[in-house]
């Protein structure tokens, strides 16, 4: 089992729907959880951070955590042509030891259709 | 403001021989990490780096290793290259000490291994 899963895709989407990207994580201690977008060619950029169970939005974008679960999401709300990349699910143990290392998921492939 | 300079971005090198990969992170940023970036295992982190120290290392042999500079550039060097060591090698660099999980990714080093 991968310690970060996520579903490769392609996940298609229409102009102007709602994306809704998934994340599981297996290390419990985990305590901060990052989502970055990587269009092709080029490298991750960060885009979202939680720390708190629940929701936190920024603009169209949406994080979900659900730390009992193990789970984080993502929701990409009036989904562009633009939006169209792979999704990198990222957790820290949050701990100062484990300083800024991040575990990536494997990414998951968005495709917004106009 | 400059951002996360790698170099070089593309080199080809035979089975056996070694490789040298620099980066200069963004000015005032004392944290470096590497990564490896593969269409089979995603992107792995290779080592962390900071104030000259290494902080933290993955699951890799020990081929591979790293160093930083007094100035935060940093270096990763792989020795006695195989066929899998074929990827695109990331840098990030952070502001934060630790755990912001805010890392700026440098356009990466291609390596291809013959």
């Amino acid at each position: 089992q991968k310690e970060v899963e996520q579903n490769s895709g392609p996940l298609s989407v229409p102009e102007g729907a709602i994306a809704s990207l998934n994340c599981t994580y297996s290390d419990r201690v985990s305590q901060s959880f990052f989502w970055y977008r990587q269009y092709s060619g080029k490298s991750p950029e960060l885009i979202m951070s939680i720390y708190s169970n629940g929701d936190k939005e920024d603009g169209r974008f949406t994080a979900q955590l659900n730390k009992a679960s193990q789970y984080v999401s993502l929701l990409i709300r009036d989904s562009q042509p633009s939006d169209s990349a792979t999704y990198l699910c990222a957790v820290s143990r949050g701990i100062k030891a484990a300083g800024n290392k991040l575990t990536f998921g494997g990414g998951t492939r968005v495709l917004v259709k106009p | 403001k400059a951002g996360v300079t790698q170099t070089p971005r593309y080199l080809i090198k035979t089975r056996g021989q070694q490789v040298t990969l620099s980066c200069s992170p963004i000015s005032g940023h004392r944290s470096v990490s590497w990564y490896q970036q593969t269409p089979g295992q995603g992107l792995q982190f290779l080592f962390e780096y900071f104030s000259e120290t290494q902080r933290n290392k993955g699951n890799f042999p020990g081929r591979f290793s790293g160093r930083q500079f007094s100035n935060s550039r940093s270096e990763m060097n792989v020795s006695t290259l195989e066929l899998g060591d074929s990827a695109l090698y990331l840098c990030a660099s952070s502001l934060a000490e630790t755990n912001t999980g805010e890392l700026f990714f440098g356009e990466g080093s291609r390596l291809t291994v013959l």
